[in-house]
Parts: C-alpha cells; sequence; structure tokens
C-alpha cells in the first residue's frame, strides 16, 4: 500500500508570493492532517480534514487555508508568503478519527521562502 | 487542553547502551499518547502507542514505553542502543475525539557513539 505522498517535496518561493501544497493520503485514509515543522516552533498543528470538513485549526492566521477533496486528498495554500514561513510542511493521514489512532506522515515539504 | 514536554533536547549514549528518553504530559481527560521517530528530511513513523489498555507498550525496533499515571510521564527506553538508533524522537499527545490534532512535545535527538 503506498505511503502518504506530498508533493512537490522542495519548494523556493518569493515573500509576497502565495504557495499550495498537496497532500495524498494512503488509500482508504480520510482523515488528513498539516503540520508545520520549524527549529524554533518545533511541530505545530495547522488543520485537520475528515470527509472533506475541517476538524480542527490551530493557531495560524488566515493566510493559511487548506481543503480537502472527495477522495481524500487535500491541499493547503499559503498567501501572502513572509520569511518566518519557512518550514517543512508536514501531512499525515488516518484512517478514521478518535483520538487512539495514529497518523501516517508523509516526507513533508521543505518550503523556502526568500 | 494538553501539552507535553520532552526533558532534554538531545540526548547521546554509548552503542549498547541503555536508551532513556522522557516524557511527561498534561492532559485534563485521560490521554493517549504516541512516540514518533524522525530521520532526517524524512516525515515521522510511528514507534508505538499507549491507548488505554496496557500500560506497558511495546513498539518497533526494540522500543518500549511505559505509561505511569501517577508521574504523568511516558518515557521511552531501549535496552540497547543501535547506531540505526540515531534520529530525533517525538512524544505525542493526542484526546478521544481528536486523533489529528496531536499536541507534540519539542522532540530529542538521540546521538549514539560507536
Amino acid at each position: 500500500k503506498a505511503g502518504v505522498t506530498q508533493t512537490p517535496r522542495y519548494l523556493i518561493k518569493t515573500r509576497g508570493q502565495q504557495v499550495t501544497l498537496s497532500c495524498s493520503p494512503i488509500s482508504g485514509h480520510r482523515s488528513v492532517s498539516w503540520y508545520q515543522q520549524t527549529p524554533g516552533q518545533g511541530l505545530q498543528f495547522l488543520f485537520e480534514y475528515f470527509s472533506e470538513t475541517q476538524r480542527n485549526k490551530g493557531n495560524f492566521p488566515g493566510r493559511f487555508s487548506g481543503r480537502q477533496f472527495s477522495n481524500s486528498r487535500s491541499e493547503m495554500n499559503v498567501s501572502t508568503l513572509e520569511l518566518g514561513d519557512s518550514a517543512l510542511y508536514l501531512c499525515a493521514s488516518s484512517p478514521r478519527v478518535g483520538g487512539n489512532t495514529e497518523a501516517f506522515f508523509g516526507q513533508g515539504t521543505r518550503l523556502t521562502v526568500v | 487542553a494538553q501539552s507535553v514536554t520532552q526533558l532534554g533536547s538531545h540526548v547521546s549514549v554509548s552503542e549498547g547502551a541503555l536508551v532513556l528518553l522522557r516524557c511527561n504530559y498534561s492532559s485534563s481527560v485521560p490521554p493517549y499518547l504516541f512516540w514518533y521517530v524522525q530521520y532526517p528530511n524524512q516525515g515521522l513513523q510511528l514507534l508505538l502507542k499507549y491507548t488505554s489498555a496496557a500500560t506497558l507498550v511495546k513498539g518497533i525496533n526494540g522500543f518500549e514505553a511505559e505509561f505511569k499515571k501517577s508521574e504523568t510521564s511516558f518515557h521511552l527506553t531501549k535496552p540497547s542502543a543501535h547506531m540505526s538508533d540515531a534520529a530525533e524522537y517525538f512524544c505525542a499527545v493526542s484526546l478521544s475525539t481528536n486523533a489529528g490534532k496531536s499536541t507534540f512535545g519539542d522532540g530529542t535527538t538521540l546521538t549514539v557513539k560507536p
């Protein structure tokens, strides 16, 4: 079974631009979550989607948005990029919701804002 | 609300020595607890999880962790370190209804010396 696939793996953008990251979950998984990982802040939760609905949202500005499609694939968008948005963005999928369900992570997208 | 504290951002052990990575949690309700490992430029991989069954949980690669409610701890151990164990380790907590919204600790980087 294929794992979680994130594209692209690496991305360089200029301050002020916008970016869209893509995540394809494991087949059959309907829950997709996004995390931002930086050396200073660690792993921070962005949002979670289940069946095309956002279930949870972290403490990030409105420039960060996401969506989930009917095939469970998810995208996240960051508008008006800032230097501080440089990070590893991780997507994780789970077969169901519920606290006892582990997350399966993709390899991440490394975003560099210059 | 929940939180996780990992004591020691860096731990160094000799090959063959005991590995002990510390994790303390705070949760207003019974938590679900996870340990993940991350290798450079990779996503996170689940090592083990506690979901209110046995308090001693065995995971992959010879790791295990013990849930101690009285100490609010979930420390990760391995009897004999191997060079391939060198990585960053994250403890995470989630609540019963929010699998996708895990709260992660800051991580502990494990170095294994030959």
